[in-house]
């Protein structure tokens, strides 16, 4: 199965600041990867497909890129909101894999 | 807006079956678009797909669980079931239910349940 490494773990940062994350795949998954905001007792939420397709609804604060086995998430300006766990995920061969997370925190 | 919940027990014992269920509201399950797939979580892990209902009687499960797992559609509720066989306590986690499809992305999830494995 493919392995999908997140990092950082954590990121520490303030609102307004930009947050970058990562995640890298142990084989290529071409554009097959999504990412997922989690917040405790809520259920996760579709942010990016694709590698870089915005889900509906999703602010253009956040952009997703990459292909092959290196992709990025951006948030371009953090909002109060924002703070959550973020995963990615392949879908382009079974079995459907995810990445640790990286816990964005103030 | 398509919506699913999950329900089931939160409590089953060592060696006992997990079963829950997931309802699908604001959409057919019959749709062969869709596939319906169950995630699970484990207490400060990662998350683990379980494994998928899809077009006429499919399913695709995960190797590591897939000697232990049903997945089954019932479309005159319009819902899709987890059966977890011979359980234990790595079995204790949270499981979300979730609509994916053929090379697609898991949206929208249910909000999730907790289920414990203890006697």
């Amino acid at each position: 199965e493919i392995l999908l490494t997140q990092s950082p773990g954590t990121l520490s940062l303030s609102p307004g600041e930009r947050a970058t994350l990562s995640c890298r795949a142990s084989q290529s998954v071409s554009s097959y990867l999504a990412w997922y905001q989690h917040k405790p007792g809520q259920a996760p939420r579709l942010l990016i497909y694709g590698a870089s397709s915005r889900a509906t609804g999703i602010p253009d604060r956040f952009s997703g890129s990459g292909s092959g086995t290196d992709f990025t998430l951006t948030i371009s300006r953090l909002e109060p909101e924002d703070f959550a766990v973020y995963y990615c995920q392949q879908y382009g061969s079974s079995p459907d894999t995810f990445g640790g997370g990286t816990k964005v925190e103030i | 807006q398509v919506q699913l919940q999950e329900s089931g027990p939160g409590l089953v014992k060592p060696s006992q079956t997990l079963s829950l269920t997931c309802t699908v509201s604001g959409g057919s399950i019959s749709s062969n678009t869709y596939y319906w797939s169950w995630i699970r979580q484990p207490a400060g892990k990662g998350l683990e797909w379980i494994g998928r209902f899809y077009g006429a009687g499919r399913t695709n499960y995960n190797p590591s669980l897939k000697s232990r797992v049903t997945i089954s559609l019932d479309t005159s509720k319009n819902q899709f079931s987890l059966r977890l066989t011979s359980v234990t306590a790595a079995d204790t986690a949270m499981y979300y239910c979730a609509r994916d499809g053929s090379l697609k992305w898991f949206d929208p999830w249910g909000q999730g349940i907790l289920v414990t494995v203890s006697s």
